[in-house]
């Protein structure tokens, strides 16, 4: 079964840590993304990857980082952890842009204390 | 930002009945696509509309899109307990250089037994 794993499902982090959460599909997927989801909020997305190496800003980029060494691995990257990046984070993966469904992992709910 | 606009916030049915939920959106687009999300969960891809169908079957799921209203409907019939859940849907643009879906703040569902 295919399918997009995330490191954690939880995590409690300190401010000022800096934290990362791995996300890795085994799907071959050109894309792949990491979103946060607030209440009220909806799905944010903060980076986004559509090639090995490359990385592109979405709408809430900062305090955060991305790394993408290979394919399967997108990793999101807490420079300094703050209270208000205390959220569920979701990593998607998709095969090419249009007309492709995303591949949702199962979220790390980070609390930054 | 987000383009995908769900409607209602929240629907609370009995077991049986049918729920629909609508979803409004702002520019042209590719496909629509509707996603479902277990409490504290990844979300989950339910049905794909392309820009050029105007309703589509997926079990007890039905989806229609007005591309002229800019608008989408999702109907679950004889909805069940396990069908609680928040619905979201993502729109993929037509335009632009993006690369990724933009999704609503969803629908939270409860249907009660």
């Amino acid at each position: 079964d295919v399918k997009v794993t995330q490191s954690s499902r939880y995590l409690v982090k300190r401010t000022g840590e800096k934290v990362f959460l791995e996300c890795v599909q085994d799907m071959d997927h050109e894309n792949m993304f990491w979103y946060r989801q607030d209440p009220g909020l909806g799905l944010r997305l903060i980076y986004f990857s559509y090639d090995v190496k490359m990385k592109e800003k979405g709408d809430i980029p900062e305090g955060y980082s991305v790394s993408r060494e290979k394919k399967e691995r997108f990793s999101l990257i807490l420079e300094s952890a703050s209270t208000n990046q205390t959220s569920m984070y979701l990593c998607a993966s998709s095969a090419r842009r249009g007309q492709a469904a995303y591949t949702f992992g199962s979220g790390t709910r980070l609390t930054v204390v | 930002s987000q383009q995908g606009e769900e409607d209602p916030q929240a629907l609370s049915i009995q077991e049986g009945e049918n729920a629909t939920m609508n979803c409004s959106y702002k520019t042209s687009i590719n496909n629509l696509q509707w996603y479902r999300q277990n409490s504290g969960r990844g979300l989950v891809h339910l049905i794909l509309i392309r820009s050029n169908e105007r309703e589509k079957h997926s079990g007890r799921l039905r989806v229609t899109l007005d591309t002229s209203k800019k608008s989408s409907s999702l109907l679950i019939t004889a909805s069940r307990a396990a069908d609680t859940a928040s619905y979201f849907c993502a729109t993929d643009p037509l335009t632009g250089s993006a690369r990724q879906l933009t999704f609503g703040s969803g629908t939270q569902l409860t249907v009660l037994p």
